[in-house]
């Protein structure tokens, strides 16, 4: 099972935006994949908020506001979620995905705070 | 509207085998394309997904629990049912059961979870 790499923690202010990064292995490059992004407040469950595999082929999830938006960085072989206008209430636990051969594999998470 | 909502034991002893359902509506199982899975988080950890059943039957499990994991759906009751033998203390989780809406999709729709404890 591959593992999919995000930075356990990450924080910007207000009105600012947030880079959230997930680093696929060397060995599985990220132009054959779909990344899928999902946010997890506490006692909830995650709400799927969009996939990016290229410019031209990206979708936001149902209610999923604008401000949240996909990309990715082929040298870094990484996908990347961007968050801009930064809210308060987007303070929370993003996670990665894709599906492999061997099914789906979630990246470790990361922790965004909202200073 | 969709939904989904797990049900099962909150504490089950090592050794047991854990038997979870996920009883949906706002959707039928027989519809080409979607599938139902299972994915677990442990206290103050990461996602893992475990397994997913498609409307034709067909089954994918995470390779590392593969022979400890089954998957069923019963169409008619609108259930799927995951099985987990041999549990561990370190199966102590959350448990959640989702939505695909199509092959190579994500889950848009989650159940709100049961924890499940491993503990004698």
């Amino acid at each position: 099972q591959p593992v999919l790499t995000q930075p356990p923690s990450s924080s910007a202010s207000p009105g600012e935006s947030a880079r959230l990064t997930c680093t696929l292995p060397s060995d599985i490059n990220i132009g054959g994949y779909n990344v899928y992004w999902y946010q997890q407040k506490p006692g909830s469950p995650p709400r799927y908020l969009l996939y990016y595999y290229s410019d031209s082929d990206t979708g936001q999830g149902s209610g999923v506001p604008s401000r949240f938006s996909g990309s990715r960085n082929a040298s870094a072989n990484a996908g990347i979620l961007l968050i801009s206008g930064l809210q308060s209430e987007d303070e929370a636990d993003y996670y990665c995905m894709i599906w492999s051969n061997n099914g789906g594999v979630f990246g470790g998470g990361t922790r965004l705070t909202v200073l | 509207q969709i939904t989904l909502k797990e049900s099962g034991p909150t504490l089950v002893k090592p050794t047991q085998t854990l038997t979870l359902t996920c009883t949906f509506s706002g959707f039928s199982l027989s519809t080409s394309g979607l599938g139902v899975g299972w994915i677990r988080q442990p206290p103050g950890k990461a996602l893992e997904w475990l397994a997913l059943i498609y409307w034709d039957n067909d089954k994918r499990f995470r390779p590392s629990l593969k022979t400890r994991l089954t998957i069923t759906k019963d169409t008619s009751k609108n259930q799927v049912v995951l099985r987990m033998t041999n549990m561990d203390p370190v199966d102590t989780a959350t448990y959640f059961c989702a939505h695909r809406p199509r092959v190579g999709a994500h889950f848009d729709v989650w159940g709100q979870g049961t924890l499940v404890t491993v503990s004698s």
